[in-house]
């Protein structure tokens, strides 16, 4: 994998679903794995920064895992809600300020 | 108050001008960035800056030059402007070049060139 790859590019849930999405990163060359939520007409919101392999971060109903061996992060909502819709973006640093970011996973949570 | 700031939020030009665009934040962080958001969403990092000295400049053309008067502040000015540049332009900064809290980004400019 030589870019950032998200999957799926967009979701729909029931509200109070749970669900996942994946980011695919070079494992070579590897320093962090960022997670960011970004709503309509805002601004990209830092969910979570990751840096060890085996990493587990969580907030709220959100968590995130971690493999840089195999180069996959795993970003997990529990019990969606409408307000958990947004676009989640995974980028994988490679080098001090050198953040590459996927084109996105857009949630919609159906009421 | 707004950790980082961005003016104007919209700008509109013709071809062959020059124009900027303004970036601060308020938070103390010592990196601050340059992304431009393409057709597709995809953003693309553009500048970094690292205590006032450019630490990473990706392959953009050199019409495109960043500006930074101090730690707090960097600005991008971009000369005989082209439709191709019209995206949205979002400035970021972090506490460190790692990132280790994570970025922290600006609301975006929107330019157009017609």
């Amino acid at each position: 994998i030589l870019n950032v790859e998200q999957s799926p590019q967009s979701l729909h849930v029931q509200e109070g679903d749970s669900t996942n999405f994946t980011c695919s990163f070079p494992s070579s060359n590897f320093y962090a794995l960022h997670w960011y939520r970004w709503e309509t007409a805002k601004s990209p919101e830092a969910l979570f920064v990751m840096t060890l392999n085996g990493d587990e971060k969580k907030k709220g109903r959100i968590s995130a895992t971690l493999n840089t061996k195999e180069g996959y992060s795993y970003l997990y909502i529990k019990g969606s809600q409408p307000e958990d819709s947004a676009t989640y973006l995974c980028a994988s640093l490679r080098g001090a300020n050198n953040l590459f970011f996927g084109t996105g996973t857009r949630l919609t949570v159906i009421p | 108050d707004t950790a980082v700031s961005q003016t104007p939020k919209y700008l509109v030009t013709q071809m062959g001008n020059d124009k900027s665009i303004k970036c601060e934040q308020n938070l103390g962080h010592d990196t601050m960035y340059w992304y431009k958001q393409d057709s597709k969403k995809f953003l693309k990092i553009m500048f970094s800056y690292n205590n006032k000295e450019l630490i990473i400049n990706e392959t953009v053309p050199n019409r495109f030059s960043p500006k930074s008067p101090d730690k707090a502040h960097l600005n991008l000015h971009i000369n005989s402007l082209e439709l191709g540049d019209s995206a949205v332009y979002f400035c970021a900064s972090s506490q460190d070049g790692a990132g280790s809290d994570g970025y922290t980004f600006g609301s975006g400019t929107r330019l157009t060139v017609v």
